[in-house]
């Protein structure tokens, strides 16, 4: 059964700072990984999607990269801004009977300060 | 741009009550979800429609719960009667298998279901 976890569960930086978001997966037969943004109360947006076969992907200053044979997955923000605060969530998905299996993480709170 | 629209966004609803919330989703996605999450938890999917058909209902609590996609377009979900523990955010999503898409999921804004 797979598992997804997201260490740390809430991170609190100054402005400016890089930073890291960790998310793993127990089963390494996985389709993609989706990296979400959540405000409070509202409803996810998507940042990044990286397929299986590939092992980064960029979008302005978050990078997030996938290493399947480890199960981990990374999302890197760069010069963080008070903006940024949300709670970021991964999500695995996987082949199973009928389609695919879509399994979240249970997320990171981030807080940047101004 | 293309959204995924839900309503009500917020309900509150006493128990044994019956309630219903509504998806319309990207046009064109034949996936559309169902999730619920519990505050300070990930979404957990409830039931996955491929068109009009379920694909996958194995965590849907189906004493109370059912769901619709009757023409493969917009979706209803509805519980009945409501019971305290149904309180969280109730998210649709929708995805497409064409060409450079990879089931990439949308969301909706949520409905925030409060039973008292």
């Amino acid at each position: 059964k797979q598992e997804v976890t997201q260490i740390p569960a809430a991170l609190s930086v100054p402005e400016g700072e890089n930073l890291v978001l960790n998310c793993s997966f127990t089963d390494s037969a996985i389709y993609n990984l989706q990296w979400f943004r959540q405000d409070p109360g509202k409803g996810l947006t998507s940042l990044l999607l990286i397929q299986s076969s590939q092992r980064e992907q960029t979008s302005g200053r978050l990078n997030a990269s996938l290493d399947k044979s480890s199960g981990r997955s990374t999302l890197y923000i760069a010069a963080s801004q008070p903006g940024d605060s949300a709670t970021y969530l991964c999500a695995v998905r996987r082949r199973d009977t009928g389609g695919f299996k879509t399994i979240f993480g249970a997320g990171t709170r981030l807080f940047v300060k101004a | 741009e293309a959204e995924v629209a839900q309503s009500p966004r917020y309900k509150i609803t006493e128990k044994s009550q019956a309630v219903a919330f509504w998806c319309d989703p990207i046009s064109g996605h034949a996936t559309l979800y169902w999730y619920r999450q519990i505050l300070g938890q990930g979404p957990e999917l409830l039931v996955q429609f491929q068109d009009e058909s379920v694909v996958d209902d194995s965590q849907l609590p189906k004493d109370r719960f059912s769901a619709e996609r009757l023409k493969g377009v917009d979706s209803t979900l509805k519980i009945q009667p409501a019971e305290l523990g149904d309180s969280a955010m109730y998210l649709c999503a929708s995805s497409s298998i064409g060409p450079g898409q990879f089931y990439e999921q949308y969301f909706g804004p949520g409905t925030r279901l409060t039973v008292t």
